[in-house]
């Protein structure tokens, strides 16, 4: 299974530009990076997924290098509402094993006025 | 309804009980998760379904803990003889289509509480 590392604990202020990496040095081919957001109480929500390059979509950009050993997720202009815990998960589709997707720890993205 | 729905909200329970949490995942949606979190954790996997067919039950923490779906909608996670270190929220996700790496939608999930 991919192994993901990604930074516990992140502070940024409001209308800053926030950027979480993800490592994931034993990715293999066929796997994608899928990444998630979780607010207290709640279930985890699909924030954006992809394979390579670059992908946008209205709340986020990923950032997918070629070696694809890492990659970041990208929120522009963060709001206070945007503090929550993010996951990054790597798996491949079809997966081999639905354990794949394993969610990690996470990165606790803080905003601060 | 709209999204996942999951039943009960918060559920406590003595050490010892039997305790019955339910899945409803959104209409047509093949895929079907059980997670398990721990207070300040991520979600570790439980099992998974498609269908009524559970291909995966490997993070099934003990045989006290078994999941079923069978008509492939409505799911119940049953843990029996229930421990503290049971304590923690349950989530439930689907999916629409086989591959497991699409778009998974959670639940709010149930709180159990073990006293």
């Amino acid at each position: 299974l991919a192994k993901t590392t990604q930074p516990i604990s992140m502070d940024s202020y409001e209308g800053q530009e926030v950027n979480i990496t993800c490592s994931h040095n034993n990715i293999a081919t066929n796997d994608y990076i899928t990444w998630y957001q979780q607010f207290p109480s709640q279930g985890p929500r699909f924030i954006i997924q992809g394979y390579k390059t670059k992908v946008t979509n209205e709340v986020a950009s990923l950032f997918i290098p070629a070696d694809r050993k890492s990659s970041t997720l990208s929120l522009p202009r963060v709001s206070l509402s945007d503090t929550a815990v993010y996951y990054c998960l790597v798996g491949d589709a079809p997966p081999r094993s639905a354990r794949q997707l394993t969610f990690g720890s996470g990165t606790q993205l803080t905003v601060l006025p | 309804g709209a999204g996942v729905s999951q039943s009960p909200r918060y559920k406590v329970a003595k050490r010892g009980q039997d305790v019955a949490l339910r899945c409803d995942p959104i209409s047509g949606h093949v895929s079907l998760f059980w997670y398990q979190q721990a207070l300040g954790q991520g979600p570790e996997f439980l099992t998974y379904f498609q269908n009524e067919a559970q291909l995966d039950k490997s993070g099934l923490p003990s045989d006290r803990f078994f999941a079923e779906r069978p008509e492939g909608s409505v799911s119940t996670l049953k843990i029996q003889r229930t421990q503290q270190e049971d304590s923690a929220v349950y989530l439930c996700a689907s999916s629409l289509v086989r591959q497991a790496t699409e778009k998974l939608f959670f639940g709010s999930g149930t709180q159990l509480s073990v006293l």
